[in-house]
């Protein structure tokens, strides 16, 4: 069955950096899109940022451009995303999800995430 | 950016009850509009996607409807699986935005 696990949260200081890994099985890894959502404790959901199946094509959200980077390794099944300069309002679940869309080619995303992982907890705090 | 509203922002109900959220969109979105539910502590799960398209596995007690700038998730006969929180998600126009949410609370 598609598993996506996610690791890397942890507490950290404003404007320091973290990493986020997520682990996937059970699905073509490499025929997806992926991206990551955020959503802040009590608060709603938030996308973040996707990265294409083939790790060519990455957009962002405004909140976060310049400061994350999505990427991934097809080779490994694993997706990250590097966050820098983090600030308190970064505090949140961050969830990978898979983009339902299976992609033979071209740029494609439906936006429909239909797998997620757990979550893992990033706390911006000094 | 488009904005999603959704009302009410809570709702208390029955068991067996139905119940309907409405999801607003700032602009027209087509039907490019999914519904996820989500549980507390729990990641959101997928149930409707291109506003009424029902996701395998997802009872059938739930349908949405919609077009345009309005969409509806109803659920015809509420079971004590269904409280949860649910989120609208517009996926017409990049980036990607959700609604605030709706909980469904027991009566």
């Amino acid at each position: 069955q598609v598993q996506l696990v996610e690791s890397g949260g942890s507490v950290v200081q404003p404007g320091k950096s973290l990493s986020l890994s997520c682990a996937a099985s059970g699905f073509p890894f490499r025929s997806h899109a992926l991206h990551w959502v955020r959503q802040a404790p009590g608060k709603g959901l938030e996308w973040v940022a996707v990265i294409s199946f083939d790790g060519t094509n990455k957009y962002y959200a405004d909140s976060v451009k310049g400061r994350f980077t999505i990427s991934r390794d097809n080779s490994k099944n694993t997706l990250f995303l590097q966050m820098s300069s983090l600030r308190a309002e970064d505090t949140a679940v961050y969830y990978c999800a898979r983009d339902s869309s299976f992609c033979s080619g071209g740029t494609c995303y439906s936006g429909y995430f239909d797998y997620w992982g757990q979550g893992t907890l990033v706390t911006v705090s000094s | 950016d488009i904005q999603m509203t959704q009302s009410p922002s809570s709702v208390s109900s029955s068991v067996g009850d139905r119940v309907s959220i409405t999801c607003r969109a700032s602009q027209g979105i087509s039907r490019g509009l999914a519904w996820y539910q989500q549980k507390p502590g729990k990641a959101p799960n997928l149930l409707i996607s291109a506003a009424s398209s029902l996701q395998s596995g997802v009872p059938s007690r739930f349908s949405g409807s919609g077009s345009g700038t309005d969409f509806t998730l109803t659920i015809s006969s509420l079971q004590p699986e269904d409280f949860a929180t649910y989120f609208c998600q517009q996926v017409n126009s990049f980036p990607w935005t959700f609604g605030q949410g709706t909980k469904v609370e027991i009566k």
